[in-house]
């Protein structure tokens, strides 16, 4: 069974850069079938899809995030990881990461999600 | 960007009663890269079906979907306590960004 949970702080100051690690288990991110993304939603909203990378590390953003967004792979480790620069308030959100099928794009396995909040 | 858009934003049901839910896309889409998930509070999104029309590992047969091109609909039958939640559809048009849905909760009446 394929697990996934983020890991990060939980404040970040506006301004500053936020960063969450997702780790897998029970399965690799170097299979070729599937691509690893970030999902957010801010509270009492809907689900924003951020960015997604593929094995090999090529990567597609949101281009809601205005080039903020980075997202790359650890394969030793088996994670992948998102860097969201300059953040506000707007950025507070619960942050998701998933799998994604790459053959019909859905996501199949999602973490628990972790509460970033963005705050002085 | 495909835009999707979800309706009714809320549907008030009974337990036993079917739920339908819509989901029109501002372009078409390969029915191969429509999907739903629902959420409940406090938990991530839990897949239902993808293509389209197919379900997920695990989804009872009471979820079903269809459609093509822009309109593609979730139907629940004999909605049971457990699937009062809320409901999202995505897209995966190919290029980025995939997009979602706005949601429609289905409550309890």
């Amino acid at each position: 069974q394929v697990q996934l949970q983020e890991s990060g702080p939980g404040l970040v100051k506006p301004s500053q850069t936020l960063s969450l690690t997702c780790t897998v288990s029970g399965g690799s991110i170097s299979s070729g079938s599937y691509y690893w993304t970030w999902i957010r939603q801010p509270a009492g909203k809907g689900l924003e899809w951020l960015g997604r990378i593929f094995i090999g590390g090529s990567t597609n953003y949101n281009p809601s995030l205005e080039s903020r967004a980075t997202i790359s792979e650890d394969r030793s480790k088996n994670q992948f990881s998102l860097k969201l620069s300059s953040v506000t308030a707007a950025d507070t959100a619960v942050y998701y990461c998933a799998r994604g099928d790459f053959f019909y794009g859905q996501f199949d396995y999602w973490g628990q999600g972790t509460l970033v909040t963005v705050s002085s | 960007e495909i835009v999707l858009t979800q309706s009714p934003g809320t549907l008030s049901l009974s337990p036993g009663e079917r739920a339908t839910l819509s989901c029109r896309a501002s372009q078409s889409v390969s029915s191969s890269y429509l999907a739903w998930y629902q959420q409940k509070r406090g938990q991530a999104p839990r897949l239902l079906m993808y293509g389209a029309s197919k379900r997920a590992t695990g989804i009872p047969d009471r979820f079903s979907g269809s459609g093509s091109g822009t309109d593609f609909t979730l139907t629940i039958n004999r909605l049971e306590p457990e699937d009062f939640a809320v409901y999202y559809c995505q897209q995966y048009g190919g290029s980025p960004p995939l997009t979602f849905g706005g949601g429609t909760k289905v409550e309890i009446k």
